[in-house]
């Protein structure tokens, strides 16, 4: 069976503190990581792709080791309006080229609190 | 431009009854997705189209379970004889094609009584 582990929190943070989420996955033959934002209720939406060389926006930092299977987000200086659930995918390893289904871990809640 | 947009936004049904879910993608996508999010979960994928054709199925977890995208725009994902267990919330996703970005609709809330 193809996973995605990822820690479930809830993480609760005071404005301003830099929080780590982390995730291992099963599937070595995965191409494709990303991390998605899911509010309470609403659609996932892709926050960063992640790539082998590590990647930052803005305040956001992710990691991959291939070797370890192992993803990492980094959130510094935390928001409100950071609070949600983020969740950790990677592709099934595809066929043909083609990017694959996706494979979502259950999610990290994040509050933070003011 | 417009999103995904997905209807009903929710659908109470009992147990027993047929439904059907509509998916109307991202105009010029190719790449179709549906996925189940139940609560506390991660959604989980179901079936996956590239144009008319269902290149993926392997996610529908019964025969129960059957979708179709007849003229590779608009997709139907229809639930017989439904069951307590498939309440959930059903999300479709589209793609350029089938090695970008998905970006997801709101998804149908379906409750069966």
């Amino acid at each position: 069976r193809k996973e995605v582990e990822q820690d479930p929190g809830p993480f609760n943070v005071p404005e301003g503190a830099t929080v780590a989420f982390n995730c291992t996955y099963s599937n070595s033959a995965s191409q494709s990581f990303f991390w998605y934002r899911q509010d309470c209720r609403k659609e996932p939406k892709l926050l960063m792709s992640v790539y082998s060389s590590g990647n930052e926006d803005g305040r956001f930092t992710a990691q991959l080791n291939r070797a370890s299977q192992y993803i990492s987000l980094l959130i510094r200086d935390s928001k409100l309006s950071d609070s949600a659930t983020y969740l950790c995918v990677v592709n099934d390893g595809g066929y043909g080229g083609s990017q694959g289904n996706l494979i979502f871990g259950k999610g990290t809640k994040l509050s933070v609190k003011p | 431009g417009a999103g995904v947009s997905q209807t009903p936004s929710n659908k109470v049904t009992e147990k027993g009854k047929y439904v059907e879910l509509r998916c109307d993608p991202i105009s010029g996508h190719t790449a179709l997705y549906w996925y189940r999010q139940s609560l506390g979960q991660g959604p989980e994928f179901l079936i996956y189209f590239q144009g008319t054709g269902a290149a993926d199925d392997s996610g529908l977890p019964n025969d129960r379970f059957f979708a179709v995208r007849p003229e590779g725009s608009v997709s139907t994902l229809k639930i017989q004889r439904t069951e307590r267990g498939d309440s959930a919330v059903y999300l479709c996703a589209s793609s350029r094609s089938g090695k970008d970005i998905q970006y997801f609709g709101a998804g149908t809330r379906l409750s069966v009584l």
